[in-house]
């Protein structure tokens, strides 16, 4: 089955640690999207990838690192720069990456999700 | 300015009632507009897509899209209690071509 895979569903945290949260997908997507996503808020870009080895930081890109070196795979490491990871984190992946006409087909499909907690 | 911006509710309607969710965004040169539905816990589903002005339908959904206004809309008829989510706008293209959420509208169907 095609889809977007995040692992693990949990992660803990301790202070001063950093961890990577993993997600692949199988959909021969070009780009992929990391989210943050705190109680009772919306979706916050981290960093956006759309082709292999190049990507971009989002709008809260601080204390976070990604790499893109297969077309498949997304890695995103919280790092311990980042001093309040508590969240939902959320992996994304769509069509449509660096000058993909048309504009069609180009809806983002999600994982299932990365809950962090800090110890 | 927000990027994406959308009321964050809660919209409470009764059972059965017309459902209007709205969004604006501040990019002109965005091209894709999507709705996704997102329930407690759970990563967003796409509900909905658009890209050309006007009216797009898909059985109770309705997303209307005018981008001169810089505006897109969600509307659902007959709403039902398992309707009852966090709707949330997003908005593709323009410079960037990143994807953008808005924050979210938080719809509750009363039985």
């Amino acid at each position: 089955d095609g889809g977007i895979t995040q692992s693990p569903k949990y992660l803990f945290r301790k202070e001063g640690q950093n961890v990577t949260l993993s997600c692949e997908q199988n959909l021969n997507h070009d780009a992929m999207y990391w989210y943050r996503q705190d109680p009772g808020q919306g979706l916050r870009l981290i960093y956006y990838s759309q082709i292999v080895n190049d990507f971009q930081k989002g709008d809260i890109a601080e204390g976070y690192s990604v790499s893109r070196e297969k077309k498949e795979s997304f890695p995103l490491t919280v790092t311990s720069a980042q001093k309040n990871p508590t969240a939902f984190y959320l992996c994304a992946s769509s069509m449509g990456g660096a000058g993909y006409q048309p504009v069609m087909n180009t809806e983002a499909f999600f994982g299932q999700g990365t809950r962090l907690t800090v110890v | 300015q927000k990027e994406v911006e959308q009321n964050s509710g809660p919209l409470s309607v009764p059972e059965g009632a017309i459902a209007s969710l709205n969004c604006t965004y501040s990019d002109r040169g965005s091209q894709s507009f999507f709705w996704y539905r997102q329930y407690s816990g759970k990563s967003p589903e796409l509900i909905m897509f658009i890209y050309s002005n006007g009216d797009k339908e898909d059985g109770r959904f309705t997303a209307q899209l005018n981008k001169a206004s810089q505006y897109v809309s969600l509307l659902i008829r007959d709403s039902q209690p398992s309707d009852s989510a966090t709707y949330l706008c997003a908005v593709k293209g323009g410079a960037t071509n990143k994807l953008i959420f808005g924050t979210g509208t938080l719809l509750a169907v009363q039985p």
